[in-house]
């Protein structure tokens, strides 16, 4: 089955940059999503086909792709940030079926 | 308001059965296909089914096809998911989630999700 690799963890201290990485062979044919889930409530959507940002989330949530990598950057971290952020694209033979990344754990120092 | 909520969880023996509900209201849930996500205690997300928005097809992760069964009625804005042969590791925390029209493959609109325990 296809597989999206996110590292499991990421420490950086508050005002810096954290990047978190999702990588999977058909990325470059599939778009990606990202989810933020804060302990104890739902996953929440911050960036969708790549590098859009829905309405509502702080600009300090990017996205960018290149190859069979794609990227969350968080510009200027702060506290509220920390949760575990997950990748999400559809599985490369059938958009319909989604696949997830391991998720990352964002912690913020 | 535009919401998900879900029910049906508890705790349940090994083979036995479950049927999980998730109600919507404040969007026009015909429109869209829905899906179940489920997550197990301390671990990621996993997708589990889909259905399209006109419940004329589905589809399963591997582990749940055959056991698990993925309806809608459009009339009564609600998703269903009956959950049968059900094993320890089928224990977790069921999402539904409604899958974007105009953001892709997204899934922007969650419940706060159904706790599922198998165990004898």
């Amino acid at each position: 089955s296809y597989e999206l690799t996110q590292p499991p963890s990421v420490s950086v201290s508050p005002g810096q940059t954290a990047r978190i990485t999702c990588s999977g062979d058909a990325l470059p044919k599939q778009y990606v999503y990202w989810y933020q889930q804060k302990r104890g409530q739902a996953p929440l959507m911050i960036i969708y086909k790549d590098i859009e940002r829905p309405s509502g989330i702080p600009e300090r949530f990017s996205g960018s792709s290149s190859g069979t990598t794609v990227t969350l950057t968080i510009s200027g971290v702060q506290a509220e940030d920390e949760a575990d952020y997950y990748c999400q694209s559809g599985d490369r033979s059938a958009s319909y079926v989604r696949v997830f990344g391991g998720g990352t754990k964002l912690t913020v120092l | 308001q535009v919401q998900l909520v879900e029910s049906g969880g508890g705790v349940v023996q090994p083979g036995r059965s479950l049927r999980l509900s998730c109600a919507a209201s404040g969007f026009s849930f015909s429109d869209h296909s829905m899906h179940w996500v489920r997550q197990a205690p301390g671990k990621g997300l996993e997708w589990v089914a889909v259905i399209w928005y006109d419940g004329t097809n589905e589809h399963y992760v591997d582990s749940v096809r055959g056991r698990f069964t993925i309806s809608r009625d459009n009339s009564k804005k609600t998703l269903d998911l009956q959950l049968n042969s059900l094993r320890a590791e089928d224990t977790a925390l069921y999402y539904c989630a409604r899958d974007s029209n105009d953001q892709g493959d997204a899934f922007d609109l969650w419940g706060q999700g159904t706790m599922v325990t198998v165990s004898s």
